[in-house]
């Protein structure tokens, strides 16, 4: 089955500077892919998707980035506020009626003011 | 409109204990999903059903967890007898429609096995 490894699991960055997240995925028929936000104490909720089609998304302060030769999905963020301390998981699933969707095992990002 | 609903939000056991967490979904969402999350970790899906149907409890320990839908609404996720192990927070999602429309999740049962 799928496999989705992400990458760092902590990453700390001052408020203004850029981060990056990197999530790596096995199923060569994964097609959609999605970032979710976790708050302390929250849920998890929506940040960005991206499908297979489309290999760029951008909105929030954030761009999500897919090459799918490599099977890497990216999250950037390019000016970090504390708002933004959060974890974060990527989330892939595939396009052949199979609605499981599979987790990256998150990326705690603090930022320092 | 009404976001997923999970109860208990909190739940302390002794080994051996059984537990039922239960979820009510978005109105019309037909797709349920049920996550185990220990802590610090991604979620580490459980269970998903399409309607009242199970679709993949490939992950479920089905020796003490089990989980149903009856109507294809609400759901309940039961462990039979709980495991240091399973201490985690579990979570319920739901979703309409096919694997590209967005997951939406509840608060969550935080889960502690003495």
């Amino acid at each position: 089955g799928e496999q989705v490894e992400q990458r760092p699991p902590h990453l700390s960055v001052r408020e203004g500077d850029s981060a990056v997240i990197t999530c790596t995925y096995t199923d060569p028929n994964s097609y959609y892919f999605f970032w979710y936000k976790q708050e302390p104490g929250a849920s998890l909720q929506l940040l960005m998707k991206v499908f297979s089609s489309t290999e760029i998304n951008e909105g929030q302060g954030f761009t999500v980035l897919l090459n799918k030769k490599d099977k890497r999905l990216s999250l950037n963020l390019t000016a970090a506020h504390p708002g933004d301390s959060a974890a974060y998981f990527c989330a892939v699933s595939a396009n052949y009626g199979n609605e499981k969707i599979t987790f990256g095992a998150g990326t705690k990002l603090t930022i320092k003011p | 409109e009404a976001g997923v609903t999970q109860s208990p939000r909190y739940a302390v056991l002794q080994e051996g204990q059984a537990v039922s967490f239960w979820c009510d979904p978005i109105s019309g969402h037909d797709t349920l999903y049920w996550y185990q999350q220990p802590r610090d970790q991604g979620p580490q899906l459980l269970v998903y059903f399409r309607d009242e149907a199970v679709i993949d409890n490939s992950q479920l320990p089905s020796d003490r967890f089990s989980a149903v839908r009856p109507k294809g609404t609400n759901s309940t996720l039961k462990i039979q007898s709980a495991k240091q192990g399973d201490t985690a927070t579990y979570l319920c999602a739901s979703s309409f429609g096919g694997a590209q429309n967005t997951l939406y999740f509840g608060a969550g049962t935080r889960l502690s096995v003495l």
